[in-house]
């Protein structure tokens, strides 16, 4: 059974810091991994997939990687500042399975100026 | 081209009554996937859907809970004599197509937040 453990559970920083979210998948038989941001009251916006034969993918300050053998993505957030603070959800899909995805409880990040 | 939208946005049952969730997929999608995220909990995938189908409902509790995606209309979830613990945020996701098109990124709604008195 896949589980999803993203660490750590929440994270203040100033701002300006650049940051790192990790997440770690059981099974490595994946489709592919992606990085969703949660805001208070509001649903999931999307920031990076990355398909399992990929290493890693960019977005703006956003880059996110991943370890597929040993089941890691990490997702390095660059020069980070107030508008970041948010809920950052991991989630993977199974290889050969239905499309739904199998998220990890997150991490709530605080950026204080 | 209008998102996800899911209603009622906040809804309020006390213990025993019915909630329905409603779920209308963004325009040209017809796959729709429902989750539950509790308090301090990751989403929770319950059940996937195709128009007039049920792909996936290996998430759903085996008790009280259903859910419908009609020909016509939007898609439903249906929890029949609500209990406390189904307070949780409930969010829809909706794609084109299933995993054998590729690359398909669910597009999520805002989700209902449901409180069980």
């Amino acid at each position: 059974k896949q589980e999803v453990t993203q660490i750590p559970a929440a994270l203040s920083v100033p701002e300006g810091e650049n940051l790192v979210l990790n997440c770690s998948f059981t099974d490595s038989a994946i489709y592919n991994l992606q990085w969703f941001r949660q805001d208070p009251g509001k649903g999931l916006t999307s920031l990076l997939l990355i398909q399992s034969s990929q290493r890693e993918q960019t977005s703006g300050r956003l880059n996110a990687s991943l370890d597929k053998s040993s089941g890691r993505s990490t997702l390095y957030i660059a020069a980070s500042q107030p508008g970041d603070s948010a809920t950052y959800l991991c989630a993977v899909r199974r290889a050969g399975g239905y499309n739904k995805l199998i998220f990890g409880a997150g991490t709530r990040l605080a950026v204080h100026p | 081209n209008a998102g996800v939208m899911q209603n009622p946005r906040h809804l309020v049952r006390r213990r025993g009554q019915e909630a329905r969730l409603r779920c209308s997929p963004m325009k040209g999608h017809s796959h729709v996937y429902w989750y539950r995220q509790l308090p301090e909990e990751g989403l929770k995938f319950m059940v996937y859907l195709q128009k007039e189908n049920i792909i996936d409902e290996s998430g759903m509790p085996k008790e009280r809970f259903s859910a419908e995606f009609p020909k016509e209309g939007p898609s439903i979830l249906r929890i029949q004599q609500v209990v406390r613990g189904d307070s949780a945020a409930y969010f829809c996701a909706s794609s084109p197509r299933g995993l054998e098109g590729g690359i398909e990124t669910q597009y999520f709604g805002p989700g209902t937040r449901l409180l069980v008195l």
